[in-house]
């Protein structure tokens, strides 16, 4: 079974909007962590936000935010008032305390989203 | 203070040859790992380790591939006799404790073999 899913191969987004990556997880550990990277056409992968399981609050980071529902396993990420800037490829990736992988992170097949002016 | 460093950006390879890549992590950072990236794919974890010692490498084939991270100078991934495969964009990445709470893995711009 994947660990992580994201449904969206592609994502469109008009300028100034928000729009909203998803993000679903498959763990049975309780302790765990969850993180969104962007990689743009250059190919550098950038830390965006990160958000622990025992994280009472959603986290934000600037336009960032992190729609964390634990009982669905899912941690979308939201980003707001979109700017050409953000088109890239974006990749969620968790982190297993207990398992065998807390040494590393797993990481989705990714959504590429494309603002449009 | 320069992040982790990776280099070649770009290596181009015909079969049979070897690759070797190399990853300085950032300053002060004692932990690397090695992911790779297969085209239209994400990031698949192959091994991590500390100053000459690999803790876990799970994720590395179990030919042609060695890791290593010396006392001195920067971690080198070995990719012998490579085949087109390989063709990939190899990534590094740094932390400066092992992997746990909000640590957060800092990524190299990565380096892309091309097996002709």
């Amino acid at each position: 079974a994947q660990k992580i899913t994201q449904t969206q191969p592609g994502m469109f987004v008009q300028e100034k909007e928000a729009v909203t990556l998803d993000c679903t997880y498959d763990t049975s550990d309780p302790s765990y962590g969850l993180f969104w990277y962007k990689q743009p056409s250059s190919g550098e992968m950038i830390f965006l936000i990160y958000q622990g399981s025992y994280d009472q609050q959603n986290a934000t980071e600037g336009r960032y935010s992190l729609n964390f529902q634990k009982a669905r396993k899912s941690a979308n990420l939201v980003i707001s008032a979109s700017q050409l800037g953000d088109s890239a490829m974006y990749f969620c990736a968790m982190r297993e305390d207990l398992s065998g992988s807390a040494r590393q992170l797993t990481f989705g097949s990714g959504t590429q989203l494309t603002v449009l002016p | 203070n320069a992040g982790v460093m990776q280099n070649p950006r770009h290596l181009v390879r015909r079969r049979g040859q070897e690759a070797r890549l190399r990853c300085s992590p950032m300053k002060g950072h004692s932990h690397v790992y090695w992911y790779r990236q297969l085209p239209e794919e994400g990031l698949k974890f192959m091994v991590y380790l500390q100053k000459e010692n690999i803790i876990d490498e799970s994720g590395m084939p179990k030919e042609r591939f060695s890791a290593e991270f010396p006392k001195e100078g920067p971690s080198i991934l070995r990719i012998q006799q490579v085949v087109r495969g390989d063709s990939a964009a190899y990534f590094c990445a740094s932390s400066p404790n092992p992997l746990s709470g909000a640590n957060v893995l800092t990524f190299g711009a990565g380096s892309r073999l091309t097996v002709l």
